[in-house]
């Protein structure tokens, strides 16, 4: 299996729910990202890990929590979650996370549901 | 603060004819700029990057973008589109002299391809 993987693809979850969403890469890579996705907005970037290590918190409010145990693999945390937190949520590897050159490999995202 | 404007939200097109997305960015230091396509329910791909060098870069399934500093632009295009390029298209920028890996992304331009 190559590239980045994305599990679930779908979720609904209520507003009192905790659920995780998991990425998976298999490129090798040493950095990590998770975006959010909503229409009619970029792509907002939320977390960055760089060799398992948090190297960007883009002021995500603490319902969501990151995991990273590994460079290969990438967790969201979710809980009390609100309306306005339904979006595809995006998962995404690079080589380096320094430069900027390197580009990102995204995976299929996870579609989010909150009820 | 880097930014980027795709000002077409929608582009129709006829299949077999010409398409350009257009792409601006706003400063003019040295930048790193990509273009990803989004199909349905899927993550982003990238088509193509420009780093450095000759300023024509051309893609994955026939796209070109050319790179021009003095405009601050980056346009996407196609000579004869097909009815599989329906989907979303996304430009992003990183600035290499912030040392940073942070991709800016504009809001996306979404094409469709007429029969």
């Amino acid at each position: 299996e190559t590239g980045v993987t994305q599990t679930p693809r779908h979720l609904v979850m209520g507003m009192t729910n905790k659920k995780s969403l998991k990425c998976e890469q298999h490129l090798g890579h040493n950095a990590m990202y998770w975006y959010k996705q909503s229409a009619k907005k970029p792509l907002e970037l939320m977390f960055v890990y760089n060799f398992k290590e948090q190297t960007e918190n883009n002021s995500v409010p603490s319902r969501f929590s990151p995991e990273c145990p590994n460079s290969s693999h990438l967790f969201l945390h979710l809980h009390t979650l609100q309306p306005e937190d339904s979006a595809l949520y995006l998962c995404a590897s690079s080589q380096d996370f320094r430069g900027g050159n390197q580009p990102q490999h995204f995976g299929d995202g996870t579609r989010l549901s909150i009820l | 603060a880097q930014s980027v404007t795709q000002l077409d939200s929608q582009v129709p097109v006829f299949e077999e004819a010409p398409v350009e997305l257009r792409c601006n960015y706003s400063s003019s230091v040295s930048v790193y700029l990509f273009w990803y396509v989004q199909y349905p329910n899927q993550g982003l791909q990238l088509l193509l990057k420009y780093l450095s060098g000759s300023t024509l870069v051309k893609g994955i399934n026939g796209f070109e973008a050319e790179f021009n500093k003095s405009q601050t632009s980056f346009h996407l295009r196609k000579p004869s589109v097909h009815i599989s390029d329906t989907a979303e298209y996304f430009c992003a920028v990183s600035d290499p002299s912030r040392g940073t890996y942070k991709y800016i992304f504009g809001t996306g331009t979404r094409l469709k391809v007429l029969a």
